[in-house]
């Protein structure tokens, strides 16, 4: 399967401001996943990222706030925004791999616990 | 609309004795499923899957699952548990319709105790 690493692994950070999160795969994949784990939640989609196109936004998730990257198929950021406690999450990119995976099956980075003062 | 929903979210076994995970969906298409499990300070990995091939499936660790179309069920077992099951365990569905979304449940966190 697609080993998939995050930078930074955590974070701590002042309000209002932003920070970029980066997701690198061994491979070429087609579609790249950002989720949100709020603290004791379960996975939230933010959006999809396709290499050449503009990125697929959830409800509730604005371009404004998360502005997402997928400047080829092996890389792809995601940046939140002016800051606020409630963002404090573990953020997961998540590839589709169709060479060793299904349809459908996704694979998952380590995340990124991002803490929010 | 497309569902998960994760009976228990919490569930403490014996060690030895056997894990059952409730997963129950909702879908107006013929759906994939997937179980996946959360260490603490991980991400994601995958457990087992089901794609409408067999409908009894084996993954990872031990574990496997049913899909019961009549009781729109994906639940997950394993026979014996280990001290190293203690995880999160989250069922997700996806579906074939084209779009490769996937729907988490809360999740279940699983104690093991001696």
């Amino acid at each position: 399967s697609a080993v998939i690493s995050q930078k930074p692994s955590r974070d701590i950070c002042q309000r209002g401001t932003s920070l970029t999160i980066q997701c690198q795969v061994d491979s070429q994949v087609t579609m790249m996943f950002w989720y949100r784990q709020q603290p004791g939640q379960s996975l939230t989609l933010i959006a999809t990222a396709n290499q050449g196109s503009e990125a697929t936004y959830e409800s509730g998730f604005v371009i404004d706030k998360f502005p997402i990257s997928r400047p080829n198929l092996t890389f792809s950021t995601l940046t939140v925004s002016n800051m606020s406690p409630e963002d404090s999450s573990i953020y997961l990119c998540s590839v589709e791999d169709r060479r060793t995976g299904g349809r459908n099956e996704q694979f998952f980075g380590p995340g990124t616990r991002l803490t929010v003062l | 609309a497309q569902s998960v929903t994760q009976l228990g979210s919490h569930v403490s076994v014996s060690e030895g004795a056997l894990v059952l995970l409730r997963c129950n969906y909702s879908s107006s298409v013929p759906p994939y499923l997937f179980w996946y499990v959360q260490y603490p300070n991980q991400g994601l990995q995958l457990l087992l899957k089901y794609t409408s091939a067999a409908t009894l499936v084996k993954g990872i660790n031990g574990f496997e699952a049913e899909f019961k179309k009549s009781e729109t069920s994906f639940h997950l077992t394993k026979p014996s548990a280990h001290m190293s099951d203690a995880a999160e365990y989250f069922c997700a569905v996806s579906f074939s319709g084209g779009y490769n979304k996937l729907i988490f449940g809360a999740g279940t966190r699983l104690a093991v105790h001696p």
